[in-house]
Parts: structure tokens; sequence; C-alpha cells
């Protein structure tokens, strides 16, 4: 089945630096990409698509000068929190579908990066 | 715009039949999906309906009605490991996905 892998799974930073977020998905290629937030008992928050080759599409209230998305090849789309500070703290969720498939429409999960700014 | 409602939580014991419910109201529609997350992890893929009907996989169902804007997650014999949050999402005319808040399912010996 679709893999998504995200690294690192855990991160502690210091407030004031960049953290870098990786997601892979493994099996199959993905033009498309997902990046979540979630707060603690609360849902998922769409942040940004990442789509290959070209630029980030952002949700509203999402910062895209704080929140960098790249996504270079067709496996690997990274986030970075610029200036990271506590209220970032979060569990942050990338998700691909693969489309190459004929359920292209199911969205398939890393497991999820948590993030604490200290 | 659009709203998904489920209930915030639940409880039911372990054996038995617990049906989870999700109420939508949308003005694009391009399937309903519901997703599973274990608490501190990632929401797993549990099953996608896009016609009216109901879809089984094994323990789990999952029935659409379109016209009434209903959906439900059925699980059958409940298991210790099913307590998790079940999560209600729509996709929308733009193919995104739309979330519900989650529904908790506490399941007690």
């Amino acid at each position: 089945g679709a893999v998504v892998s995200q690294h690192p799974s855990r991160v502690i930073c210091k407030s004031g630096t960049s953290v870098k977020i990786e997601c892979r998905s493994l099996d199959f290629q993905a033009t498309t990409m997902f990046w979540y937030r979630q707060f603690p008992k609360q849902s998922l928050m769409l942040m940004a698509t990442s789509n290959e080759g070209s630029k980030a599409t952002y949700e509203q209230g999402v910062e895209k000068d704080k929140f960098l998305i790249n996504h270079a090849s067709l496996t690997l789309s990274t986030l970075t929190v610029t200036s990271a500070h506590p209220e970032d703290s979060s569990f942050y969720i990338c998700s691909a579908r693969d489309q190459g498939q004929g359920d292209w429409e199911t969205q398939y999960f890393g497991p999820g990066t948590r993030l604490l700014v200290l | 715009g659009q709203n998904i409602d489920q209930p915030t939580e639940m409880t039911a014991t372990e054996g038995a039949i617990v049906q989870i419910n999700c109420t939508y109201q949308t003005s694009g529609f391009n399937g309903l999906f519901w997703y599973q997350q274990h608490a501190g992890e990632a929401p797993t893929f549990l099953s996608y309906n896009v016609l009216d009907g109901l879809e089984e996989k094994g323990r789990f169902s999952s029935f659409l009605s379109r016209s009434k804007g209903y959906s439900y997650l059925l699980l059958k014999e409940l298991q210790m490991k099913d307590s998790a949050s079940y999560l209600c999402a729509l996709m929308d005319s733009n193919y995104q996905l739309i979330w519900g808040a989650g529904t908790k399912l506490i399941i007690k010996p």
C-alpha cells in the first residue's frame, strides 16, 4: 500500500531557530502533498497544498514566509518552520495521494512530527 | 460553505457494535472519508464513499446517503484497540478534505 514517511518524528528547538520537516512518499509518486497542523484535542487543520515543481498553495491565515514549503521531487516535500516560536509547537502531519492508483482521492498520512519550541 | 458534525465522544463495550454518525452540508461533493486516529499518532485511512450505500470492510462498514448529507461508520465486535478518535472528512469540489472535529470512542471491558 501507499506509505508516507516523515522525519524527524520529534524535535525540540529554541525559540528563533528554524526547523525543517521532510515528507516522503516511499512507494509511489506524489505530485501533490498536503501539510496539516493539529493542536491537542483538535482536528486537522490544512496549512498548505504542496505541488511538485510549483509554488505551494497556502490556506488563509497561514504565513507563507514563515512556513516555507518546497516540493522538489515527486517523492519529497519539505516544510520549514522559520524563526519558530512557542506558539508554533504542534503536531505537523503530511499526506499524499497516490495518483497512479484508482483510488487516487485517498490521502495517506505520514506518522507526524511533534514540534516543541522552547 | 461546508459544515461537518459528528459527536464529540462515545462509549461502547468490548465485543459490542457502535455506530458513529456524521452529517454534513456542502455545495460541492466528491466523496466522504473516515479515518482512525490513535492518540499521538497520524490518521489512518478506513473508508471512502462516493456513492450511496454501504461499504463493508471486515469489522468496519461505512454508509453514505448523499441526499440526506449523512454518513455513518459502523464498528462490529469492538476490541480495546478500537479506542481512538474517528474523523469524518468531506472532499469538496476542489478535491480538498474538510475535516470534522472527530469522535473520541472509548471502549470499556
